[in-house]
């Protein structure tokens, strides 16, 4: 159990209304991740964040905004939510560090998100 | 560019098969980190290994097992007499350990399998 929770865990939305997804975690960590899983592409990172108010993009950013303002508690904000952001969306956690020392990343449960 | 492909889109065995699912990844990286995980029908991501790009020795855990060869750029995972319960998609994924770089983690399409009793 890597400690992370996400709510909600179904959504169904419609287009054009803003979604956000919550992520949080119990243990402190400080590099935390929010991916998306299609089918056909696997999971692509959406953002990540290294510390509180410290944010960066991934390679599907655009449409989604996160924020970080407690260590345990990083939001995913679709600003207006598309067909095409219909998906899984995962959040995860590096609980010893920095990933690009090989760091195992642990994900959450999921978040089901269907825009109508 | 760093890429990784699982060719196999859906694999159906027997239970009691040995299965071999395939794993090749691209990257310019001298050091870097492969991983596999397990995403069972109730969709959570389970992590089962984690491999250095400067340790090549084969791992084995239970039924499970790893063969990194990186003259070949594959990281292969073989589950030993199948069982139902391994019915599951896996994913493998890349970790650059280039400064940096995001820590992101670039995941192949995934592996459905299938056992089927």
């Amino acid at each position: 159990d890597a400690g992370i929770t996400q709510s909600p865990r179904h959504k169904v939305t419609e287009t054009g209304t803003p979604v956000t997804l919550r992520c949080h975690q119990t243990e402190n960590h400080r590099y935390m991740y929010w991916y998306r899983q299609d089918p056909g592409h696997g999971l692509r990172l959406i953002h990540y964040s290294y510390g509180v108010k410290d944010t960066d993009k991934g390679e599907v950013s655009d449409g989604y905004s996160v924020s970080r303002s407690k260590t345990e508690d990083f939001l995913l904000t679709l600003e207006s939510a598309t067909s095409s952001q219909t998906s899984v969306y995962f959040c995860a956690i590096s609980p010893r560090g920095q990933p690009t020392s090989g760091n195992t990343i642990y994900f959450g449960e999921g978040s089901w998100l269907t825009v109508v | 560019a760093q890429k990784v492909t699982q060719a196999q889109t859906e694999i159906s065995v027997v239970e009691k098969e040995d299965v071999t699912l395939d794993c090749v990844y691209e990257t310019r990286d001298t050091t870097y980190y492969l991983f596999w995980y397990k995403q069972p029908p109730s969709g959570e991501l389970v992590f089962l290994i984690r491999r250095n790009s400067f340790d090549e020795q084969n791992e084995i855990s239970g039924r499970y097992s790893w063969n990194f060869q990186k003259s070949t750029s594959s990281f292969n995972f073989t589950i030993t007499a199948s069982q139902v319960v391994d019915s599951a998609v896996y994913f493998c994924a890349l970790s650059e350990g280039s400064s940096g770089n995001t820590g992101k983690l670039i995941f192949g399409q995934g592996t459905t399998l299938q056992v089927k009793p």
